[in-house]
């Protein structure tokens, strides 16, 4: 069955640093997604992808953060001076054209900010 | 906006026993609704979906029906097995605008032998 690879599994950095959390979608998958998970506490949106440009963003989504598909596979989240609240389990996701047919997640990037 | 609310976990059950979780949620028009199953050390899988009213998801044994009337999507097991222990999330994607995935709180599940 087609899978959402990430990776790193688990990544830790220090504060301030720059971090980029890579995701390959299924290949035709046509939409992409940012969400991330703070321990204990909801799956948030950050971000969907789509026509190689942002469609929506969350308020969480701010100016540290950005998204590329640099080329036909990748898709990738970079944090930019990382804080210490950006710890959190980051998934990657993308669903086919149509929004009835569900996501498929990766399993997911954990990011230890110390 | 739009928003899910999950039964407070966690719920420990011993084998073979009924489960129920329970999901409510508030949206604007017809979402469509969504299990998700996080085991643990894994990323989040598709457990079952429903697109409209009345509509019955099923997967493995567990099944939730779309409730327009309760806004409700409960998840509901017959007898539930130790490999089921995981945490379980329910969610709901706009009908209209942006496509989102709007999550619970997740629900903790622990079965014991």
């Amino acid at each position: 069955e087609p899978e959402v690879t990430q990776t790193p599994s688990h990544q830790v950095t220090q504060m301030g640093q720059e971090v980029i959390l890579r995701c390959v979608p299924i290949s035709n998958h046509l939409y992409f997604y940012w969400y991330r998970q703070i321990l204990g506490q909801k799956v948030e949106f950050l971000v969907s992808f789509y026509n190689n440009e942002i469609s929506e963003k969350s308020e969480i989504f701010d100016d540290q953060f950005s998204v590329e598909r640099p080329d036909g596979s990748n898709f990738t989240l970079k944090i930019r001076s990382t804080k210490l609240e950006d710890s959190a389990m980051y998934f990657c996701a993308s669903s086919e054209q149509g929004r009835d047919y569900g996501y498929t997640f990766g399993s997911g990037t954990r990011l230890t900010v110390v | 906006g739009d928003s899910v609310t999950q039964m407070e976990g966690p719920v420990t059950l011993s084998e073979e026993a009924f489960l129920t979780i329970n999901c409510t949620y508030t949206a604007t028009g017809y979402p469509s609704l969504f299990w998700y199953v996080q085991y643990p050390g894994e990323g989040l899988q598709l457990l079952l979906k429903a697109t409209k009213a009345d509509d019955k998801g099923s997967n493995k044994g567990f099944e939730a029906t779309y409730r327009k009337e309760t806004t409700s999507f409960h998840l509901e097991k017959g007898s539930v097995q130790v490999s089921d222990s995981a945490v379980y999330f329910c969610a709901l994607l706009p009908r209209l605008g942006a496509q989102k995935l709007v999550f619970g709180q997740g629900t903790r599940l622990t079965i014991n032998p």
